[in-house]
């Protein structure tokens, strides 16, 4: 069975700070991996994704991710945080869409950005 | 464009009573439907999924239940709400094929007293 694990629940950085959030997959056969994030009492929003080739990806807002297969991981990194960053987080992995493949979401980390 | 759209924004039902959330996607044709449940600190719970009209998948046993009367609407409904229905419910939508990439609507804020 695939599944995500995201170790911190919270995490708090000074603004201007590097970032660094941690996933963790499970998965069957090779991922499709995806960053989300999610502002308070709205949607998810698709940060970025990996589908194959390039092992650093790059996405919207200045956030970019690495997928590392030896330790199945895909950490989201982002060099100087800005206080419009503090939402919550989410990793997720899937296959191809189709024969009811479906993504499978971490539980989250909740990013605070102090002035 | 793809939008997807999702209401009642938010919703007070009393224990008992019953629940009709609506989602529709506009700019595509087929797409997979979704309706996923946030709670706080347990992140999103897959409840239901939909990969053509009538068709529905039903992940984890509950008091809810799903339709999909129209190839871009899908609607989760309850007869009688339970106070652990409290939630954030969130419809998304994939394309039935390729890399199952998923577009969120702006979720519907349930809360049962």
């Amino acid at each position: 069975a695939q599944s995500v694990t995201q170790p911190d629940i919270h995490i708090t950085v000074s603004e201007g700070a590097s970032l660094e959030l941690r996933c963790n997959y499970s998965y069957g056969a090779t991922p499709y991996l995806f960053w989300y994030v999610q502002s308070p009492g709205q949607g998810l929003q698709l940060l970025l994704k990996y589908f194959s080739g390039d092992t650093l990806v790059q996405g919207i807002k200045g956030f970019e991710a690495e997928f590392k297969r030896s330790q199945s991981s895909f950490n989201l990194r982002k060099p100087s945080v800005h206080w419009s960053d503090a939402a919550e987080y989410f990793c997720a992995v899937g296959g191809l869409a189709g024969g009811g493949n479906k993504l499978t979401f971490g539980t989250g980390t909740q990013l605070k950005v102090e002035l | 464009s793809q939008t997807i759209h999702q209401w009642p924004a938010t919703l007070v039902q009393p224990v008992g009573s019953p629940l009709s959330l609506e989602c529709t996607v506009e700019g595509t044709s087929n797409p997979n439907l979704y309706w996923y449940r946030q709670a706080a600190g347990r992140g999103l719970q897959l409840l239901f999924y939909s990969v053509g009209i009538g068709q529905i998948s039903s992940e984890v046993p509950q008091n809810l239940s799903a339709s999909r009367p129209q190839d871009r609407q899908f609607i989760l409904s309850s007869k009688k709400l339970l106070l652990s229905d409290s939630g954030f419910y969130l419809c998304a939508w994939g394309r039935g094929s390729g890399a199952n990439v998923l577009t969120f609507g702006a979720g519907s804020r349930l809360t049962v007293l």
